[in-house]
């Protein structure tokens, strides 16, 4: 059965600092998906990024970057330059294709929270 | 325009009476999903249906049942409401078993739901 990780319950960083947030994952599919949302304090889950697992690239959006390591099953995500808006609760999911069900399995989520 | 929308935002009911949560999508997904957000964040997967059809049905008390008129739309319906109920539900969307398209999901703004 499919597993998300995500051991840091909760992070406080100070403004302008950098951070990362670790995801590890557990499955036996051999194509599934891995995807970030974030969660503010208003409640709405918006979505990040979604990968391919065949699809080893880094990439970056802006202040966000994500680090795709299949060999360690780690999607890891970060957060550069961070902001008082960044704080949040960030979840790291994984959805398998293969077996055709698609329903998301969630980590257990991060709170960031970034002090003025 | 809202992708993902929800009715309604906020639940507050007595222990043993029958509920429903509505959910709409305009996205043109064939695939919508409840998922159940407990007190500790934690996320998890309720229900799928693809195209009208059930396709994950999670180990949930039957005094709950989804339906689905048609693709845009996936109501909740919980009958004989107990305490241990109250969470956060949201609606989501995606194409499903398509294979090709992107697979994300899209998240409904949530319903609060408080049992007394």
């Amino acid at each position: 059965a499919q597993k998300v990780t995500q051991v840091q319950t909760e992070i406080s960083v100070v403004e302008k600092e950098d951070v990362t947030l670790d995801c590890v994952y557990e499955t036996r599919d051999t194509t599934y998906y891995l995807f970030w949302y974030k969660q503010p304090p208003s409640g709405e889950l918006v979505f990040l990024i979604r990968r391919n697992s065949f699809d080893e690239q880094n990439e970056i959006s802006g202040r966000y970057s994500w680090n795709f390591q299949k060999s360690t099953s780690s999607f890891n995500f970060t957060i550069t330059a961070s902001q008082v808006v960044d704080s949040a609760v960030y979840f790291c999911a994984l959805s398998e294709a293969g077996t055709g069900r698609r329903a998301l399995t969630f980590g257990s989520g991060t709170r960031l929270q970034v002090q003025p | 325009d809202t992708a993902v929308s929800q009715t309604p935002k906020y639940l507050v009911t007595q222990m043993g009476n029958d509920k429903s949560i509505k959910c709409e999508q305009n996205l043109g997904h064939d695939t919508m999903y409840w998922y159940k957000q407990d007190s500790k964040k934690f996320l998890k997967i309720m229900f799928s249906y693809n195209n009208k059809e059930l396709i994950i049905n999670e180990t949930v008390p039957n005094r709950f049942s989804p339906k689905s008129p048609d693709k845009a739309h996936l109501n909740l319906h919980i009958n004989s409401l107990e305490l241990g109920d109250s969470a956060v539900y949201f609606c989501a969307s995606s194409y499903g078993l398509a294979g090709e398209r992107d697979e994300t999901q899209y998240f409904g703004p949530g319903t609060r739901l408080l049992v007394l």
